[in-house]
């Protein structure tokens, strides 16, 4: 059974034109993670969602948004996407227990974003 | 700021022997080091993990340790099999300002087990 769903598994957009990038958990997960993966480079964390509390990284770009309407969904936002965002969309969910716990992320199977 | 450090960068065994990856972390805090395979345009699949507590914890061919002292942690493979070949990522979690958690990754090794 499939716990992180990315959809759609490719993407195709045109430069400039918004996208949106989707990934539902069923692991009831409190935290989702959202990172870019070019090839050959390690995934990069854009940002993550503890709860409702959105937490960017320093070097996102302002090109990239989020939201998380509800605990199962959570949503990346290409505002105005460029050559250089053509990547490897990977969403991940852990579950924080709140005292020193142990955070396995697992990671959905991704979207590949092709940009024309 | 926080960081991991992987090496090697590419490393080619041949059948059957083994291949050890070392990661380098510097925040003191982190406590969670989980070792990700990942093939070709698949997703990152965990593959053995450790935590700070732990000195050493080892799966059939798999095997992790961990110096806390040092801020080593290594990803040994015995008796490589071609399907072993992909890029490896070691992963360190460390506290975010949020709260809770996130990894640092290391780059990435690439794993060539030769026939």
């Amino acid at each position: 059974d499939a716990m992180v769903i990315q959809n759609p598994r490719y993407q195709v957009t045109q430069f400039g034109k918004p996208v949106t990038l989707s990934c539902s958990q069923t692991l009831n997960h409190n935290v989702m993670y959202w990172y870019q993966q070019k090839s050959s480079q390690a995934p990069k964390l854009l940002f993550h969602y503890y709860d409702k509390d959105f937490n960017n990284e320093a070097d996102t770009p302002d090109n990239f948004q989020s939201r998380r309407p509800n605990t199962s969904f959570c949503f990346l936002d290409i505002r105005s996407p460029g050559l250089g965002d053509a990547a490897m969309y990977l969403c991940a969910t852990s579950r924080d227990y709140g005292v020193s716990s142990y955070n396995e992320q697992f990671f959905g199977p991704g979207t590949r974003l092709t940009v024309l | 700021g926080e960081n991991v450090e992987q090496h090697p960068s590419t490393l080619s065994v041949q059948e059957g022997d083994s291949a050890v990856i070392k990661c380098t972390y510097s925040d003191s805090a982190s406590n969670y080091f989980p070792w990700y395979k990942q093939e070709l345009g698949k997703r990152p699949q965990l593959i053995i993990d450790i935590r700070s507590n732990v000195g050493e914890k080892k799966d059939q061919r798999i095997a992790v340790t961990l110096n806390k002292t040092a801020k080593h942690f290594s990803l040994h493979i015995t008796e490589t099999q071609p399907e072993d070949s992909a890029v490896y990522f070691c992963a360190a979690s460390i506290i975010a300002a949020s709260g809770t958690y996130k990894y640092i990754f290391g780059t990435g090794t690439r794993l060539k087990v030769l026939a």
